[in-house]
């Protein structure tokens, strides 16, 4: 059973389009996350819930738009998709905000826009 | 706000020989302290971690770290690599705000 899943795992979609990427935590966490991978294998943090609700926003342009409809889930929105935000998209948990908790990651999400 | 850096970025190694990569971080409070492993096409999987206690921390795979307090240091060790040891590494700092912030990663080739 995988720990946290998100969908779909590979995406390709033309520049202008709206897309979402979904994702689910199975292991009863109450923290969530989506971390950006670029093309350098840079990581970095775009959102983090907690209890359904936003604890960090990172800068990220307001076309991202994160929803988590209950714990166990928060999924991704992106509108109007630009060349420069292709790259790869990993969901992540852990149990709550203490910062000793392992944070487990999905696999990934490669998002191409062309 | 805190920060990473591993200096190497490639590293390349023969079967059998010493790892051994390096990770500051600057943060002047208390950190949690994590390398990450990415195999090539997976996602990241935690290979261990620093939380309190004795600073030398062992991991899985054989792998260990040594986190020195006084030199900002989480570098990550192994004695004798194999092939399958091939992968992405990544350190990362997470302090007060929960933010995980991680290092730019290192990949690891190991020729067999």
């Amino acid at each position: 059973d995988t720990a946290v899943s998100q969908t779909p795992k590979y995406l390709v979609t033309q520049m202008g389009n709206d897309k979402s990427i979904k994702c689910e935590q199975n292991l009863g966490h109450d923290t969530m996350y989506w971390y950006k991978q670029d093309s350098k294998k840079f990581l970095k943090i775009m959102f983090s819930y907690n209890n359904k609700e936003l604890i960090i926003n990172e800068t990220v342009p307001n076309r991202f738009s994160p929803k988590s409809p209950d714990k166990a889930h928060l999924n991704l929105h992106i509108n109007s998709l630009e060349l420069g935000d292709s790259a790869v998209y990993f969901c992540a948990s852990s149990q709550d905000l203490q910062p000793g908790n392992t944070i487990y990651f999905g696999e990934g999400s490669w998002l191409t826009v062309v | 706000a805190q920060s990473v850096s591993q200096h190497n970025h490639h590293v390349i190694l023969s079967e059998a020989a010493s790892l051994e990569l390096g990770c500051n971080y600057s943060y002047g409070g208390t950190v949690n302290l994590f390398w990450y492993v990415q195999y090539p096409g997976q996602h990241l999987q935690l290979l261990l971690k620093y939380f309190s206690g004795d600073p030398l921390v062992k991991g899985i795979k054989g792998f260990e770290a040594e986190f020195i307090k006084s030199k900002f240091s989480f570098n990550l060790r192994k004695p004798s690599v194999q092939w399958s040891d091939t992968a992405e590494y990544f350190c990362a700092v997470r302090a007060a705000g929960n933010k995980l912030t991680f290092g730019g990663g290192t990949r690891v080739l190991v020729k067999p």
